[in-house]
């Protein structure tokens, strides 16, 4: 079945960085576009990023346009996402997901917190 | 990327059935038939309900169903049951993004 576990998450103060992973199983990695998605405390969902299967094609939210980076290593089958000049409204729970698909996010992760604050 | 427009919150009784609306742009809902919608449940990561404007996925009760109109989509919950007291999210794919709508609470009265 279908697995994605994100960690990474914690507290940063606010300037600095992080580093989200996301570890697929169940499904060949490589085949397929991943995502990331934020959800501020008790706010709705926001996407982040997406990558395509092999790397080539990359987007961003403005919100983080030039301090995010998303990257994946497919032979460890495993999504990144490098977070710098963290901001306080940064702050949320991070979920990768698999797609977009035809549009479709069909899989998440169960999520990893990120803490901006001084 | 500006958010889709969906209502705040609405309600209905066990049984009867609620439509949510989820409004964009010929840019993103208008444009492609790729609106999805999400479950979530509070304190649980979103759950596919339905893609392409009107597929259910695998495991999905018939009871949720989906569909669009220009660039509005909407999906209707019958016979609803407690069980579906949640967060409901649409999305839209357009040619560099997926936006969100900004929720939807609903209430099993």
């Amino acid at each position: 079945q279908v697995q994605l576990v994100e960690s990474g998450g914690g507290l940063v103060k606010p300037g600095g960085s992080l580093r989200l992973s996301c570890a697929a199983s169940g499904f060949t990695f490589s085949d397929y576009y991943m995502s990331w998605i934020r959800q501020a405390p008790g706010k709705g969902l926001e996407w982040v990023s997406y990558i395509s299967s092999s790397g080539s094609t990359i987007y961003y939210a403005d919100s983080v346009k030039g301090r995010f980076t998303i990257s994946r290593d497919n032979a460890k089958n495993s999504l990144y996402l490098q977070m710098n000049s963290l901001r306080a409204e940064d702050t949320a729970v991070y979920y990768c997901a698999r797609g977009p698909v035809a549009g479709t996010l069909d899989y998440w992760g169960q999520g990893t917190l990120v803490t901006v604050s001084s | 990327q500006s958010a889709l427009t969906q209502p705040a919150s609405v309600s209905g009784s066990p049984g009867q059935s609620i439509t949510i609306s989820c409004t964009g742009t010929s840019s993103d809902v208008g444009g492609y038939n790729y609106v999805s919608w999400y479950q979530q449940h509070p304190g649980k990561a979103p759950k596919l309900m339905i893609y392409e404007v009107s597929n259910r996925p695998s495991g999905v009760p018939d009871r949720f169903s989906g569909s669009k109109s220009g660039n509005t989509a909407s999906l209707t919950i019958s016979g609803l049951q407690a069980e579906d007291e949640a967060d409901y999210y649409c999305s839209s794919y357009t040619s560099s993004s997926v936006v969100f709508g900004g929720g939807t609470k609903l209430t099993v009265l």
